[in-house]
């Protein structure tokens, strides 16, 4: 079946460093892959997305590009800030009509 | 626009007790997911509805469990009876659709204890 594994965590880094958290992913279409951020004591919400492969989804600084080839969906920002604080979870959904299949997340904590 | 309304925030209880958490969707949403998130397991989904349908409840730990959608606007999950290894925290997410290229919009969640 559909999976994602990301990078395990956590991830600490000071403030302005580059971040890149892993994502590759197994499925047997051509899913739409996501990144959700969850901020301590809230729920999930979307970060960005790419629906197909070449896409980039960027939002706040954060970019990821869709690659087929490789089965990735690595999240990057160039500078991160302690307000970056937060457990990142990548996702796909295929074209089935099936829920989001979540990895296990990567706590990122950022110090000033 | 309001978002996914859960309630209770949080919730207190002893071993054995009944607990219903409770969820408003989006409005206009056709889908609507439950989740339970712990440290140890991460997040699983329990179940999910389509049209107030339940489509697949395979995540659902065992019968203590149960979920209903009695309209679009309203879903409950009902624990019964609760037991120490439900704690955790439980969100409620809609959809326009279940899959595809839609966005899941979650609720802040439940934050469950039980003694």
């Amino acid at each position: 079946g559909d999976s994602v594994t990301q990078m395990e965590g956590p991830v600490t880094l000071s403030e302005e460093a580059f971040l890149t958290i892993n994502c590759t992913y197994t499925a047997t279409g051509y899913p739409s892959l996501f990144w959700y951020v969850q901020y301590p004591g809230e729920g999930l919400q979307l970060l960005l997305k790419a629906t197909k492969a070449d896409d980039k989804g960027s939002n706040k600084g954060f970019e990821a590009t869709y690659r087929k080839e490789t089965t990735s969906f690595h999240l990057e920002k160039g500078s991160v800030q302690v307000s970056d604080s937060a457990v990142y979870f990548c996702a796909l959904s295929d074209s089935r009509n099936t829920p989001l299949v979540f990895g296990k997340g990567t706590r990122l904590s950022v110090i000033a | 626009d309001a978002g996914v309304i859960q309630s209770p925030r949080h919730e207190v209880t002893e071993m054995g007790q009944e607990v219903t958490l409770r969820c408003k969707p989006i409005s206009g949403h056709n889908s609507l997911f439950w989740y339970r998130q712990t440290m140890m397991r991460g997040l699983e989904l329990l179940i999910y509805f389509n049209n107030n349908v339940p489509i697949d409840d395979s995540g659902m730990p065992e019968d203590r469990f149960s979920a209903k959608m009695p309209n679009a606007s309203f879903s409950t999950l009902k624990i019964q009876p609760s037991e120490p290894r439900d704690s955790a925290v439980y969100f409620c997410a809609s959809s326009p659709v279940a899959g595809g290229q839609e966005t899941q919009y979650f609720g802040p969640g439940t934050r469950l204890l039980v003694l």
